[in-house]
């Protein structure tokens, strides 16, 4: 079965520091790739997507993600975090090559950024 | 222009009950997904409803129903509510289907407790 992993569940960070948040999918079929973040007690909001062409996806509030199809990975990177960007980051996938085309998620990752 | 919007927000109902759940989609948006998020299974997809089909279906019993009107809005139904189904419910609209167009746009969601 199509499935997504985010290998972290959890993250802390302290202010200012680098951080990146690893997607692994796991087929190598035509996908379709989002980050979305989640405030608490909020919907999801789209941070960035790849649909096709570069590889280096940049998004809102400074957040780039690198698409690798070998690795099929989708990591997503931010060179300096703010207190602002603790929330959950889900990291979803569109396997449109596949029978269904739905969007599957991953179990998220909670970032956690210390003053 | 308006987000998408669910209602109730919150909601309790006991055991063997059913509830509605009600979803408006952005303005000409045709698609309309749900999704249930609990802390123990993440966010997993139920339905995709575009020009009042249903075109896509998650692995959910029949318990979970839902259907699309002619403006676009949708309801989902859960009948014979069990304790398990505990959990947030997500609407998301997009201007296709999923397959098609990639980004989805979320609601904040109606949150069920069953007791």
């Amino acid at each position: 079965a199509q499935s997504v992993t985010q290998l972290d569940s959890q993250v802390p960070v302290f202010e200012e520091a680098p951080v990146e948040l690893r997607c692994n999918y796991s087929s190598s079929v035509s996908v379709y790739l989002f980050w979305y973040v989640q405030y608490p007690n909020q919907g999801l909001q789209l941070l960035l997507k790849y649909l096709s062409g570069s590889t280096l996806v940049k998004g809102i509030n400074g957040f780039e993600a690198e698409f690798n199809k070998s690795q099929t990975s989708f990591h997503l990177r931010k060179p300096s975090v703010h207190i602002s960007d603790t929330a959950e980051y889900f990291c979803a996938v569109i396997f449109y090559g596949g029978s269904q085309g739905n969007l599957i998620f991953g179990k998220g990752t909670k970032l956690s950024v210390k003053p | 222009k308006a987000g998408v919007t669910q209602t109730p927000r919150y909601l309790i109902k006991t055991r063997g009950q059913q509830v509605t759940l009600s979803c408006s989609p952005i303005s000409g948006h045709r698609s309309v997904s749900w999704y249930q998020q609990t802390p123990g299974q993440g966010l997993q997809f139920l339905f995709e409803y575009f020009s009042e089909t249903q075109r896509n279906k998650g692995n959910f019993p029949g318990r979970f129903s839902g259907r699309q009107f002619s403006n676009s809005r949708s309801e989902m139904n859960v009948s014979t509510l069990e304790l398990g189904d505990s959990a947030l419910y997500l609407c998301a609209s997009s201007l296709g289907q999923h397959r098609n167009t990639g980004e989805l746009f979320f609601g904040e969601g109606s949150r069920l407790t069953v007791l």
